[in-house]
């Protein structure tokens, strides 16, 4: 089992949609959750990064952390076609250096 | 800004062959990071440098060496390549220090036949 499982996808949705996208994890040492985009043929880019249990808001994206149930989500409202990328969360293992976990990805479209 | 400057972009080898990634950041970041990213596997770390001078393996080391030539830049060599190297590998870097965001370049596309 992976230490980060995040489902694949891919994901469309209309122009204008509330998305919502998640990871579990399974390592309670895992305490700093980030989350980043790619487009095709780049390199991640951060989005989020958030430490405490409850919500982070950034423009159309929260980022939403529950620990006790080891769970993570990004939100984006009124979804652009340019938000259509792979979305990747990634987490820090506090007990070690200062190395990322990710999860696979999930493809996102927003048809316009 | 440049931010991580990855080269090569597109790399095609043969098997057995050697070759080395170039990658140079300008944030004067300490640590910096290999990835391969496969489908359905996601991002793994192959070596990471948490300052200038040192190095220690990531989860898929086997098959590569890296260097860091100095605090600017971070190489990655492939001594024999094998067709399972076949990836997409990004060099990341980051601030010194736990939970530092990491920061990536686009990547350097590597086929081996």
């Amino acid at each position: 089992q992976k230490e980060v499982e995040q489902d694949p996808g891919p994901l469309s949705v209309p122009e204008g949609a509330i998305v919502s996208l998640n990871c579990t994890y399974s390592n309670s040492a895992f305490q700093y959750f980030m989350w980043y985009r790619q487009y095709s043929r780049k390199g991640p880019e951060l989005l989020m990064y958030t430490y405490s249990s409850g919500n982070k808001e950034d423009g159309r994206f929260t980022a939403q952390v529950d620990k006790s149930s080891k769970y993570i989500s990004l939100f984006i409202r009124d979804s652009q076609p340019s938000d259509s990328a792979t979305y990747l969360c990634a987490m820090i293992d506090q007990t070690g250096a200062n190395n990322l976990f990710f999860g696979t990805g999930t493809r996102l479209t927003v048809i316009p | 800004n440049a931010g991580v400057t990855q080269t090569p972009k597109f790399q095609v080898l043969k098997t057995g062959q050697s070759m080395t990634l170039q990658c140079a950041q300008d944030m004067n970041h300490n640590s910096m990071y290999w990835y391969r990213q496969d489908p359905g596997m996601g991002l793994r770390l192959i070596y990471y440098s948490a300052s200038e001078g040192t190095t220690d393996k990531g989860e898929v080391p086997n098959g590569y060496n890296v260097s860091r030539l100095n605090k600017r830049e971070f190489s990655l060599r492939l001594e024999s390549a094998a067709p399972s190297q076949t990836s997409v590998y990004f060099c990341a870097s980051s601030r010194t220090g736990q939970n530092q965001p990491q920061h990536f370049g686009d990547g350097t596309r590597l086929s081996i036949l």
